[in-house]
């Protein structure tokens, strides 16, 4: 099945400092999330991409949808102290009907802020 | 955001008995279920997809005698684990959406320990 390489794995900044992670993957996908997942619960959605190209904005979050279908990168701008947590990457092929369109997430990355 | 309730959140259970897992959708009638499995400091991975009414379908590796799913109503959804060992101690969370191409959301996430 599809895999999704993300990367950094783990990212150790300063408060205020900008965060960059992507996603990469060897097949297309026509939507492409970003979740972040604090410890024993489960992943919240940040941010929805459902356009090749796209450029999406939540706050101080940016991500885009690669136009090959293929990446998607996440920015977290001013990073603050509450951004620390386990961000997740996902891709949905989308099927029309069936439903048989689960997500296929990326293995993480781990942002850790030092003040 | 709509609200997915998974119940319980922790459950310590014996080897060689089965648990029952309960999401539900508090807010929206979810015509579709996803269950996925999450190991300590992994990603997420898809488990098995239901849709009231009909049998789940599960993702290739996944026992479907083993993680029983039953999605009889348009807002609850069981996983069974049935005959539990050590080995399916694991983070079990599911997502539950309105319609093919709407957001699905997450539940809190249910840790299953088996001793």
């Amino acid at each position: 099945g599809q895999q999704l390489n993300q990367s950094p794995q783990s990212m150790f900044i300063q408060e205020g400092e900008d965060v960059s992670m992507n996603c990469t993957s060897s097949s297309i996908f026509n939507t492409w999330l970003w979740y972040k997942q604090d410890p024993g619960e489960g992943p919240v959605l940040l941010i929805a991409l459902y356009k090749a190209g796209e450029l999406t904005s939540n706050g101080r979050l940016t991500a885009q949808f690669g136009i090959t279908r293929k990446d998607s990168f996440l920015n977290i701008s001013a990073s603050i102290p509450s951004d620390v947590g386990i961000y997740f990457c996902a891709g949905q092929l989308g099927y029309s009907g069936g439903g048989a369109d689960g997500l296929t997430f990326g293995k993480g990355t781990h942002l850790i802020i030092q003040p | 955001g709509a609200v997915v309730s998974q119940h319980p959140s922790r459950v310590i259970c014996k080897s060689g008995t089965s648990v029952k897992i309960e999401c539900r959708s508090l807010d929206f009638q979810a015509t579709t279920m996803f269950w996925y499995r999450q190991f300590p400091k992994k990603s997420l991975m898809l488990m098995a997809t239901s849709n009231e009414g009909s049998k789940a379908t599960y993702e290739q590796g996944v026992e479907k005698d083993k993680f029983l799913i039953n999605h009889a109503s348009l807002t609850l959804s069981t996983l069974t684990v049935t005959s539990a060992h050590p080995e399916d101690s694991s983070f079990y969370i599911c997502s539950a959406r309105e319609g093919a191409g709407t957001e699905a959301f997450f539940g809190q996430g249910t840790r299953l320990t088996v001793v």
